[in-house]
């Protein structure tokens, strides 16, 4: 079945400080793997997309990264904000057709 | 640049009710999607439409009814409403199917819906 994990659930930091969200998945055939931000009350927004070909894709102090060979993709927030406070979640689209696996997500609190 | 709007935001149903959540967009994409996502689960596609005229189910349809006269707009019908349809219910677009790689989602901000 395919799946996506992601890990922590939730985390708390202090504001400036960097974080790492990890993302691991078994979909198979894999197409690509999506990062999206998702504000509370709001729909999600795409942060970054990358094939099984891209190691690492920037988007300001979001960068994730993609190890397609154990199947773990991770997102990095460098000098967080209390505007990164959301929850991260991971995507990963099958080679074909229209389905796209959701990960649960990862709440973060970013605190002053 | 509206993206994709959805209405209405809340509704509170009893249940046997039906109702039609509506999503319209204007950017001209042909796909158009519904999904539902429950409390620290991921999202689930109910439908999906690759064009005007065209519908086909996603991994959770039991339930719900789709129709897309035309480009813009993709409402999603709930005929008999249970419980079990608690959600908060995200319709999203893309310019081409959600695998291709030069293709992101975009959603619009959802319908937060309780059936008692």
């Amino acid at each position: 079945k395919n799946q996506v994990e992601q890990s922590p659930q939730s985390l708390i930091i202090l504001e400036g400080k960097n974080c790492t969200l990890q993302c691991n998945y078994t979909v198979s055939p894999f197409s690509n793997l999506r990062w999206y931000k998702q504000d509370t009350g709001r729909g999600p927004v795409s942060l970054t997309i990358m094939t099984f070909s891209e190691n690492t894709k920037s988007n300001g102090r979001y960068t994730a990264t993609l190890d397609a060979d154990t199947k773990q993709s991770s997102l990095h927030i460098t000098a967080s904000q209390l505007s990164d406070s959301a929850s991260y979640i991971c995507v990963v689209s099958l080679n074909a057709g229209n389905m796209l696996t959701f990960g649960g997500g990862t709440r973060l609190m970013v605190k002053p | 640049n509206a993206g994709v709007t959805q209405t209405p935001k809340f509704r509170i149903l009893k249940i046997g009710q039906s109702m039609t959540l509506q999503c319209t967009q204007d950017m001209n994409h042909n796909y158009m999607y519904w999904y539902r996502q429950d409390p620290g689960m991921g999202l689930k596609l109910i439908y999906y439409s690759v064009g005007a005229g065209i519908t086909d189910k996603g991994e959770v349809p039991n339930g719900y009814n789709v129709s897309r006269s035309t480009t813009e707009d993709f409402p999603l019908r709930l005929e008999l409403a249970a419980p079990s349809q608690t959600s908060v219910y995200f319709c999203a677009s893309s310019r081409r199917d959600s695998a291709n790689y030069n293709s992101p989602l975009h959603f619009g901000n959802g319908t937060r819906l309780t059936v008692t």
